[in-house]
């Protein structure tokens, strides 16, 4: 089993600039989530998901975009990058609500 | 609202010392809690989880008990290694609701020296 799949691991966008992340999984999981990590702040939720075509904010969701068309993806949108959004974001998968998540290995974004 | 609190770090420990990680929490409902670590340069890694009180998580030496009436989940080991160097992070899920939603504490980085 891959687990959760992100891609890219690495990227720089310039201010103004669109983009997707994305992320998929292949252990039927219906529970998906994005969060972003920064120093000395943890990691925040910015959308989530309880199945297939059912999206819901997070903490900090303005600037992205969320869908979930099908149960294996669950692609971020960042709609005009702002230097704001450098940070690491993390794509999760859990199967129930009092399971664990399974991260995948993170997107390391840089806005200039 | 819902929170969680961790100790601050770094803790720094030598090999075969007692650990503990001090988390808090600030929750309605019946939430699960759980430990999360993560090594350098990678995404986290669910540690252990406990889902009702007096429950008592453990993987790989480490342990911490659901503790609702000091609303507490402290991680502890009895002997660390290096390479049990890393970041480790406090959790809790909302209890109502179902969302899966997590919510984590700050982080707290371990270092352990030869």
């Amino acid at each position: 089993n891959a687990g959760v799949t992100q891609t890219p691991k690495f990227q720089v966008l310039k201010t103004g600039q669109s983009m997707t992340l994305q992320c998929a999984q292949d252990m039927n999981h219906e529970y998906m989530s994005w969060y972003r990590q920064d120093p000395g702040m943890g990691l925040r939720l910015i959308h989530y998901s309880v199945g297939a075509g059912i999206t819901d904010q997070g903490e900090v969701p303005n600037g992205y975009n969320v869908s979930r068309s099908t149960t294996e993806d669950f692609p971020l949108r960042l709609l005009s990058a702002a230097p704001s959004q450098t940070s690491v974001y993390f794509c999760a998968s859990s199967y129930g609500f009092k399971d664990g998540y399974t991260f995948g290995s993170g997107t390391r974004l840089t806005v200039v | 609202g819902n929170s969680v609190t961790q100790m601050e770090g770094p803790v720094t420990l030598s090999e075969e010392a007692f650990l503990t990680i001090n988390c808090t929490y600030t929750a309605t409902g019946y939430p699960s809690l759980f430990w999360y670590v993560q090594y350098p340069g990678e995404g986290l890694q669910l540690l252990l989880k406990a889902t009702k009180a007096d429950d008592k998580g453990s993987n790989k030496g480490f342990e911490a008990t659901y503790r609702k009436e000091t609303t507490s989940f402290h991680l502890e080991k009895g002997s660390v290694q290096v390479s049990d160097s890393a970041v480790y992070f406090c959790a809790l899920n909302h209890g109502s609701g179902n969302t899966g939603k997590l919510i984590f504490g700050q982080g707290t980085t371990l270092q352990v020296k030869p």
